[in-house]
């Protein structure tokens, strides 16, 4: 099992530019996480999903979008960049009825 | 909304040294906690998870306590090894799907 992987690794943008952040895992779990990791600010909710089809808002949802159109996969994107945007984007997931969350290694982005 | 604080941000022991981490929540209506490691670059690991009906959970050298009315949780690390190096975040879950982190304790252990 791979686990938990995000795709890119690193990614610089320009500001305006759009992306979109992959995580997929393999372990057949319903509920997938996006945080954001910024020094001194801990982890903090972007969007979360309960499974395929469904998504919900976390604690700082603007400037985001997502999707879950696998059970698989979960997809983070960003329309229009913006330096504040710059942050390490940590994909998580667990299956229902337990709340052990698997990690993914991250995403360092920084926007210019 | 839920707020969770650590203390302290950071904390240098020398190898062999019990040490003790402390967690603490603002809303005590949570369904669990969970401790996680950190090392520099990686994500985070799940170290224990403690149901809200449980007081401790123990795995190896290390020991989480909880105590929902208080709003406070610790993490006991036994021995410290230089290997124990990393940064050590609690989490707790109040609503069964969200969960709020705190901010993390970089533990330094000197050979």
């Amino acid at each position: 099992n791979a686990g938990v992987t995000q795709t890119p690794k690193f990614r610089v943008l320009k500001t305006g530019q759009s992306m979109t952040l992959l995580c997929a895992q393999d372990m057949n779990h319903e509920y997938m996480y996006w945080y954001r990791q910024d020094p001194g600010m801990g982890l903090r909710l972007i969007h979360y999903s309960v499974g395929e089809g469904t998504t919900a808002k976390g604690e700082v949802p603007d400037g985001y979008n997502v999707s879950r159109l696998k059970k698989q996969n979960f997809l983070l994107g960003l329309e229009s960049a913006a330096p504040s945007q710059t942050s390490v984007y940590f994909c998580a997931s667990r299956l229902a009825g337990t709340y052990e969350q698997y990690f993914g290694p991250g995403t360092r982005l920084t926007v210019t | 909304k839920q707020e969770v604080t650590q203390i302290p941000a950071a904390l240098s022991v020398p190898e062999g040294e019990n040490l003790v981490l402390n967690c603490s929540f603002t809303d005590s209506a949570i369904y669990n906690l969970q401790w996680f490691r950190q090392d520099p670059g990686k994500g985070l690991t799940s170290l224990l998870l403690i149901q809200s009906s449980q007081r401790e959970q123990t795995s190896g050298r290390l020991n989480a306590s909880l105590d929902k009315s208080s709003g406070r949780s610790t993490l006991y690390i036994a021995a410290s090894q230089p290997g124990d190096s990393a940064t050590y975040l609690c989490a707790v879950c109040n609503t069964g799907n969200q969960f709020y982190f705190g901010t993390g304790t970089s533990l330094t252990v000197i050979p």
